[in-house]
């Protein structure tokens, strides 16, 4: 069984820039919710993908989309970059709306 | 809304000390209660987790016990490890896409 990986492991970026990070999601699961975290902080929400729909937002501006492909796979994007978009994007993944969720390893991306 | 806080730190134990890492939440409902772990440079691990009243949750010499009338999900170990220095994070789940809702991490250095 593959656990939930993301790509790219790190990723440096500038102010304005836009980005995409990916994640496949454990064998068998077609739920994605994605994670941000910053420094010395907790995980906070960003969004939620069930059978290739959004279900559910943080709260995040809207230049925060994602996408679900048919293969349950996702993506993140986030467009013009913000210092503060600086963080570990963490994604999970698990079957169906449950509570159990298997995190990846994240990205963590660097906006200067 | 939801909402986790937990015991900051950092904290600095002796290996074989007791470890105790207090957690409370407010939360509509009755959710689950979890923690996670985050080892250094890798995302999070779930360690244990407790759906209702009084569950007592367990996993590798650490428990907590879901106390609805106190609103705390406190993380116990009796004799900690060198290998149990990490960041720990209290969560809940709510809502019906069961996002999850972290406190700010407590860092945990276990010393020979």
């Amino acid at each position: 069984e593959t656990g939930v990986t993301q790509s790219p492991t790190h990723l440096i970026k500038t102010r304005g820039q836009q980005v995409t990070l990916r994640c496949s999601s454990q064998s068998g699961h077609n739920t994605v919710s994605w994670y941000q975290q910053a420094l010395g902080q907790g995980p906070q929400f960003i969004f939620q993908y069930y059978r290739e729909e959004e279900n559910g937002r943080g709260n995040f501006p809207p230049r925060f989309s994602g996408l679900q492909f048919p293969n349950y796979s996702s993506e993140l994007n986030v467009n013009a970059l913000e210092l503060d978009d600086s963080a570990l994007y963490l994604c999970a993944s698990s079957w169906g709306q449950t509570d159990e969720q298997y995190f990846g390893p994240g990205t963590r991306l660097t906006v200067t | 809304g939801n909402s986790v806080t937990q015991m900051e730190g950092p904290v600095t134990l002796s290996e074989e000390a007791f470890l105790t890492i207090n957690c409370t939440y407010t939360a509509t409902g009755y959710p689950s209660l979890f923690w996670y772990v985050q080892y250094p440079g890798e995302g999070l691990q779930l360690l244990l987790k407790a759906t209702k009243a009084d569950d007592k949750g367990s996993n590798k010499g650490f428990e907590a016990t879901y106390r609805k009338e106190t609103t705390s999900f406190h993380l116990e170990k009796g004799s900690v490890q060198v290998s149990d220095s990490a960041v720990y994070f209290c969560a809940l789940s709510g809502g019906s896409n069961y996002k999850l809702t972290f406190g700010k991490g407590t860092l945990l250095t276990v010393n020979p």
